[in-house]
């Protein structure tokens, strides 16, 4: 199975700030990586999807980038309603289709 | 807009079974590839399984932590996804999501979620 590494675990920064998230695949999966965010209590919501396309309404400070192994989630100038717990989920040829552990953005 | 709405958790011993629901709002559920995902009191995301339509020859995938007690089975007279769990294990404990893939830009994504329903297994 390919294993899928975030980093870091947890990040402290401010309103306005701009922060990048890191993901790495034990293996090459293209450009087959997708971002989620979450909030305490409620469903994740997509917010890319093919390592940098923005999902419909999701707002244009959520940026993705990478291929192969290495990808990266920014976020250009944090708003309040960004604090959240951010995934990162390879779908690379046949299940499972493992999650990253998590990024938890606090104040 | 797609809504989904999970049913069928709650507590249950070790080895016990239960099966949750996840009904869909829309008609076409039978086009729809949809995911079951789970997350542990306090962790992340875990994938657990998949089926895709029957017109895309309804294959089903399971992770491997559930794969044999497990079964991901859909009713598309009614809309409704499932997931039969069996032989239930304390580290199944947790929220249980189902998802709708949508088909964007080449890629199978999970864009419509349900509310998650939670299943405790405990003594």
């Amino acid at each position: 199975d390919i294993q899928m590494t975030q980093s870091p675990s947890s990040l402290s920064a401010s309103v306005g700030d701009r922060v990048t998230i890191t993901c790495r695949a034990s293996h090459n999966i293209n450009n087959r990586l997708h971002w989620y965010q979450q909030k305490p209590g409620k469903a994740p919501n997509l917010l890319i999807f093919g390592a940098s396309n923005l999902q419909s309404g999701v707002p244009s400070r959520f940026s993705g980038s990478g291929s192969g192994t290495d990808f990266s989630l920014t976020i250009s100038s944090l708003q309040p309603e960004d604090f959240a717990t951010y995934y990162c989920q390879q779908s690379y040829s046949t299940p499972p289709y493992t999650f990253g552990q998590g990024t938890k953005l606090e104040i | 807009e797609v809504q989904l709405v999970e049913s069928g958790g709650g507590l249950v011993n070790p080895g016990g079974s239960l099966r949750l629901s996840c009904a869909a709002s829309e008609s076409i559920f039978s086009l729809a590839w949809m995911t079951w995902v789970r997350q542990a009191p306090g962790k992340g995301l875990e994938w657990v399984g998949r089926i895709k339509s029957k017109g895309a020859g309804g294959a089903i995938d399971y992770a491997a932590p559930v794969k044999g007690r497990f079964t991901i089975s859909r009713d598309d007279s009614r809309d409704t996804l499932y997931l039969q769990m069996n032989s239930l294990k304390t580290e199944d404990t947790g929220i249980y999501y189902c998802a709708w893939d949508h088909y964007i830009g080449g890629f199978y994504v999970s864009d419509y979620w349900g509310q998650g329903t939670l299943v405790t297994v405990s003594s």
